[in-house]
């Protein structure tokens, strides 16, 4: 039973490099979405997709796009890194729309941006 | 807009000991409220939730929360520490209608001497 898988685990990039963080889900959610984790400042919504098709903005969404590919896999790019995308970023999934189920979460990626 | 505030960045309690995290919400109505659990270099486990019904919730490992709306508060509590209990934990709070965004707060390390 995986749940949320995320790769890579550890990734270093330059600045400027461009990159692609893979998730999948296999609990068959219809909702999926990207956090990233900084010291002080706990989760932070970059985007989500409430379902195969659609996504949305999160909180802090400049300087990454999404693709929702299938029902069961949601990656994140980024084009340019930048240092200030040093972070560990966290996907998570949950059944359906609506505040009231919890979120899966995956091990996370760490990035390093030099 | 909805908030969250975890006061306490850090506590450190002996093993035994009993515990209580504190957990403070901003929202309009009845929200939901979660706590999470973060080990080292993994990604959340939800411990417990809130959604309406009994203000004391049950959860995984031992730990229950209470809901207080005169406080705005949902405090994480568990009788007896353990080792294993050692972590960063997450309160998080959702609207009760129509709204993707689960907020975070900052988190609080738990740190278990012996």
């Amino acid at each position: 039973n995986a749940g949320v898988t995320q790769t890579p685990k550890f990734q270093v990039l330059k600045t400027g490099q461009s990159m692609t963080l893979q998730c999948a889900q296999d609990m068959n959610h219809n909702s999926m979405y990207w956090y990233r984790q900084d010291p002080g400042m706990g989760l932070r919504l970059i985007y989500y997709s409430a379902s195969e098709g659609t996504t949305d903005k999160g909180e802090v969404p400049n300087g990454y796009n999404v693709s929702r590919l299938n029902k069961r896999e949601f990656s994140l790019r980024l084009e340019s890194a930048a240092p200030s995308q040093t972070s560990v970023y966290f996907c998570a999934s949950r059944r359906s729309l609506g505040s009231n189920q919890p979120q899966h979460f995956g091990d996370g990626t760490r990035l390093s941006i030099l | 807009a909805q908030s969250v505030t975890q006061p306490d960045i850090h506590i450190t309690v002996s093993e035994g000991a009993s515990l209580e995290l504190r957990c403070n919400y901003s929202y309009g109505a009845t929200p939901y409220l979660f706590w999470y659990v973060q080990s080292p270099g993994q990604g959340l486990q939800l411990l417990l939730k809130y959604f309406s019904g009994d203000t004391l919730v049950q959860g995984i490992k031992g730990f229950e929360a209470e809901f207080k709306r005169s406080q705005s508060s949902f405090n994480l509590r568990k009788p007896s520490v353990h080792w294993s209990d050692a972590a960063e934990y997450f309160c998080a709070v959702g609207a009760n209608f129509g709204n993707e965004k689960l907020t975070f707060g900052t988190g609080t390390r738990l740190t278990i001497i012996p």
